[in-house]
């Protein structure tokens, strides 16, 4: 079956901590992979995304992910967390070739000022 | 460049009551997509539609669910005789094409609240 599984329902993290969400994904086939973020109010945010190419991928706001085919796993990564990160983070993932995505149940991270 | 527009941004209906959600998608953009979001879920697909087509409807509700994006107008999703497990946030996006490289790019989301 096609799923995405985000291990972290809630995080909490102090700022300028160091920070990593995990996301798997289980899906036959060539795949996008993205990480959307919903801050407090507001709608979905392209975050970053795979396509193909380099597996390590940068996106906005220092946040960065890393495609590892053999883990079928995209984990987010940021070096050095702000309070302004405070948001839920969507993992998701779509057939090379199809139309719809398929979301994690997303993770709530909290940043403690 | 406005982005992707949804009203209302918030619903309330009775149980057995309808509810029509609207989405504009981005200028431009001819492809939209809907999603709904239970509480302490992830979005789940729902309907994929160009103009005045449906092209995948595998993620509908068999029964009192539509849409339609007609040739004028935005994109509508109907839910008839609404109960309360239909409850939800529904987001809509939009891309220029289909698949492939194309990013989709999320509206504010519709919560509706059936009473």
């Amino acid at each position: 079956a096609q799923s995405v599984s985000q291990h972290n329902h809630h995080v909490i993290l102090s700022e300028a901590a160091s920070l990593e969400l995990g996301c798997n994904y289980s899906y036959g086939g060539t795949v996008n992979l993205f990480w959307y973020v919903q801050y407090p109010g507001q709608h979905l945010q392209l975050l970053l995304k795979y396509f193909s190419g380099d597996p390590l991928v940068k996106g906005i706001k220092g946040f960065e992910a890393e495609f590892i085919k053999s883990k079928f796993s995209f984990n987010l990564r940021k070096p050095s967390v702000q309070w302004s990160d405070t948001a839920e983070y969507f993992c998701a993932v779509r057939g090379s070739s199809a139309s719809k995505i398929i979301f994690g149940s997303g993770t709530r991270l909290s940043i403690r000022p | 460049n406005a982005g992707v527009m949804q009203n209302p941004r918030h619903l309330v209906r009775r149980r057995g009551q309808e509810a029509r959600l609207r989405c504009s998608p981005m200028k431009g953009h001819s492809h939209v997509y809907w999603y709904r979001q239970l509480p302490e879920e992830g979005l789940k697909f729902m309907v994929y539609l160009q103009k005045e087509n449906i092209i995948d409807e595998s993620g509908m509700p068999k029964e009192r669910f539509s849409a339609e994006f007609p040739k004028e107008g935005p994109s509508i999703l109907r839910i008839q005789q609404v109960v309360r497990g239909d409850s939800a946030a529904y987001f809509c996006a939009s891309s220029p094409r289909q698949g492939g490289q194309e990013t989709q790019y999320f509206g504010p989301g519709t919560r509706l609240l059936v009473l």
